[in-house]
């Protein structure tokens, strides 16, 4: 049971280039998100998703787009990487957060992107 | 913006000493949730407290929650050295689906 694995650890990306940060669970849970970290302003939510096919907008959604085709797996696509893009990215997800109860969040180790 | 505030920002305490910290949130919530950051690691879940619960605890830490002030707070009894860390409120809006975090206070335990 390894938990929420992302990866890469680290990126450094040119302006323009464009990539994908990989996240996967094992541990068949409904809810995934994308989160940005940036010093001094908390964490930020991107994108998430309520399950499989499902996905909605966060406060922070624009230059990234997200796909959620199957239970574990929840990418986050950077299209055309921007230096405002440079920050340390994590994803979470948990069981359930529906109307009846959510749960705790399991978080990955985070990947910090560069663009220069 | 949506977030959440945390104060205070930073917080420096002796070891053995309790550290409390604050939260607020802008509208109705289900449910609020405490989490801590070591120093460039992932979040760990430390608590959740549902809008129809006052006052929730586990172990060294107490969470109360007052949905009138749109507030919270987290107490940390009898500080360690290895509570140093970064801790941060998540709030869930009413109707949503998304967790809005917080800015976060930075704790540091003096041994």
């Amino acid at each position: 049971n390894a938990g929420v694995t992302q990866t890469p650890k680290f990126q450094v990306l040119k302006t323009g280039q464009s990539m994908t940060l990989q996240c996967a669970q094992d541990m068949n849970h409904e809810y995934m998100s994308w989160y940005r970290q940036d010093p001094g302003m908390g964490l930020r939510l991107i994108h998430y998703s309520v399950g499989a096919g499902i996905t909605d907008q966060g406060e922070v959604p624009n230059g990234y787009n997200v796909s959620r085709s199957t239970t574990e797996d929840f990418p986050l696509r950077l299209l055309s990487a921007a230096p405002s893009q440079t920050s340390v990215y994590f994803c979470a997800s948990s069981y359930s957060i529906g109307d009846r109860g959510s749960t705790e969040a399991f978080f990955g180790q985070g990947t910090r992107l560069t663009v220069v | 913006s949506q977030q959440g505030e945390e104060d205070p920002q930073a917080l420096s305490i002796q070891e053995g000493e309790n550290a409390t910290m604050n939260c607020s949130y802008k509208t109705s919530i289900n449910n609020l949730q405490w989490y801590r950051q070591n120093s460039g690691r992932g979040l760990v879940h430390l608590i959740l407290i549902r809008s129809n619960e006052r006052e929730k605890h586990s172990g060294r830490l107490r969470v109360t929650l007052d949905t009138s002030k749109k507030s919270s707070s987290l107490l940390i009894t009898a500080s360690r050295a290895a509570d140093t860390a970064s801790y941060f409120c998540a709030s869930r809006p009413s109707g949503t689906y998304k967790y809005i975090f917080g800015t976060g206070t930075r704790l540091k335990v003096l041994a």
